[in-house]
């Protein structure tokens, strides 16, 4: 079936640094995505999110980049922090929200 | 407000053997899900409840797993009997509106630690 996909399995920064988490999708049909963050232990816990009909959306130090055209979208964390460390996960789902499909996920480490 | 609560944490049970897990969602959420998460991947869709029926429950293995959520409130999923493969995170999520959707975004509890020796 078709699934969502990461790029880079773990991502090493410094404490500071701007750091760029990728995602790959394939269901053409998907129109909404939402990036979570799972810390140890802990449950997925929602970032941001963004619609098909935009291509940039800001949050609080994170933006989330979509590429339609070559199913791409992109979460940018800036100035990361130590506590930023965890998994993130893209996760995407069609109109009707119908099964929203996980990546598997890209476990990102902040040295400080 | 309160979180999704789940229990037990963790749990350990020889194969074969049965187990149930416990949710308590949002209140005032209307919509359930309970999720797997082997080590290493993504969460997948076991089934979701709208109140207490069924919306979807395609992933779900029915020959030994089960979920009920009488009341439309809290959730219990059950494997019977368990198998190795069974071995994941079993989390509840729950969202206000009916299903997903750009306003009622899901929310997750920590989860319950399944390990089948």
């Amino acid at each position: 079936g078709e699934s969502v996909g990461l790029h880079l399995p773990t991502l090493s920064v410094q404490e500071g640094d701007n750091s760029i988490i990728n995602c790959a999708y394939s269901n053409s049909a998907s129109d909404y995505f939402i990036w979570y963050k799972q810390e140890s232990g802990k449950g997925p816990q929602f970032i941001i999110d963004i619609r098909s009909n935009m291509d940039k959306r800001q949050g609080q130090r994170v933006t989330v980049l979509l590429n339609k055209t070559v199913k791409h979208l992109s979460l940018q964390i800036a100035a990361t922090q130590p506590g930023d460390s965890a998994v993130y996960f893209c996760a995407e789902t069609n109109t009707g929200f119908q099964k929203l499909v996980f990546g598997t996920g890209t476990r990102l480490l902040v040295s400080p | 407000e309160a979180g999704v609560a789940q229990s037990p944490r963790y749990k350990i049970i020889e194969k074969r053997q049965s187990v149930a897990f416990w949710c308590n969602p949002i209140s005032g959420h209307a919509t359930l899900y309970w999720y797997q998460q082997i080590l290493g991947q993504g969460p997948k869709l076991l089934i979701q409840f709208q109140n207490n029926g069924v919306v979807d429950d395609s992933q779900l293995p029915k020959d030994r797993f089960s979920a009920e959520r009488l009341k439309g409130v809290d959730s219990t999923l059950k494997i019977q009997p368990a198998k190795l493969e069974d071995s994941a995170v079993y989390l509840c999520a729950s969202s206000w509106g009916q299903g997903l959707s750009y306003n009622s975004p899901l929310h997750f509890g920590n989860g319950t630690r399944l390990t089948v020796t």
